[in-house]
């Protein structure tokens, strides 16, 4: 099946420190989505993509969506400790119309004050 | 407040025991799934529902049952417990049609011993 592969698995990071990571596939992607999911909870959707080269930001977080659609980064900008956690890319493949979200296997980001 | 409800938060089970996940969202979504997520392993797809009335296979549904009792409700069911089934459980939904990304619970945690 289809998978993403994201990087980096984990991060650890100072506070106002600028973080980057990306997720990359063999295959065409039509909606990238990056997801946050904090201890105890279910992932939060942080912005969604949905044409090839789109930049959105989302206060701190930037993402784009490749021009290749294989390929998706998240940036969040001047750190700070509630940006801890989990963050997902997610997927929707661009063959057969599936309706159903690939999800990468996520980045654990720890920021120190 | 809107979105997805899952019970229980917490359940331990011994082997062979059996139980049901329960999942409710009440957003009119047409679109539920179950996902598990194990350390390291991302979120990895059970089963779905496309909409009232069907269900379908997804990454790893060996081991589990589901049943889409209505349009709200999409519910996961162990019939024999096993440790391999130790994980923490989301369900998601997700309104077909649009571009829009998955709305997930809260999770169950799930121990068998």
């Amino acid at each position: 099946g289809q998978q993403l592969n994201q990087s980096p698995q984990s991060m650890f990071i100072q506070e106002g420190e600028d973080v980057s990571m990306n997720c990359t596939s063999s295959s065409i992607f039509n909606t990238w989505l990056w997801y946050k999911q904090e201890p105890g909870e279910g992932p939060v959707l942080l912005i969604a993509l949905y044409k090839a080269g789109e930049l959105t930001s989302n206060g701190r977080l930037t993402a784009q969506f490749g021009i290749t659609r294989k390929d998706s980064f998240l940036n969040i900008s001047a750190s700070i400790p509630s940006d801890v956690g989990i963050y997902f890319c997610a997927g929707r493949p661009g063959q057969g119309g599936s309706e159903k979200l690939v999800f990468g296997k996520g980045t654990k980001l720890t920021v120190n004050p | 407040n809107a979105g997805v409800t899952q019970t229980p938060k917490f359940q331990v089970l011994k082997t062979g025991q059996s139980m049901t996940l329960q999942c409710a969202q009440d957003m009119n979504h047409n679109s539920m799934y179950w996902y598990r997520q194990d350390p390291g392993m991302g979120l990895r797809l059970i089963y779905y529902s496309a909409s009232e009335g069907t269900t379908d296979k997804g990454e790893v549904p060996n081991g589990y049952n589901v049943s889409r009792l209505n349009k709200r409700e999409f519910s996961l069911r162990l019939e024999s417990a096993a440790p391999s089934q130790t994980s923490v459980y989301f369900c998601a939904s997700r309104s077909t049609g649009g571009a829009s990304g998955y709305t997930f619970g809260s999770g169950t945690r799930l121990t068998v011993v």
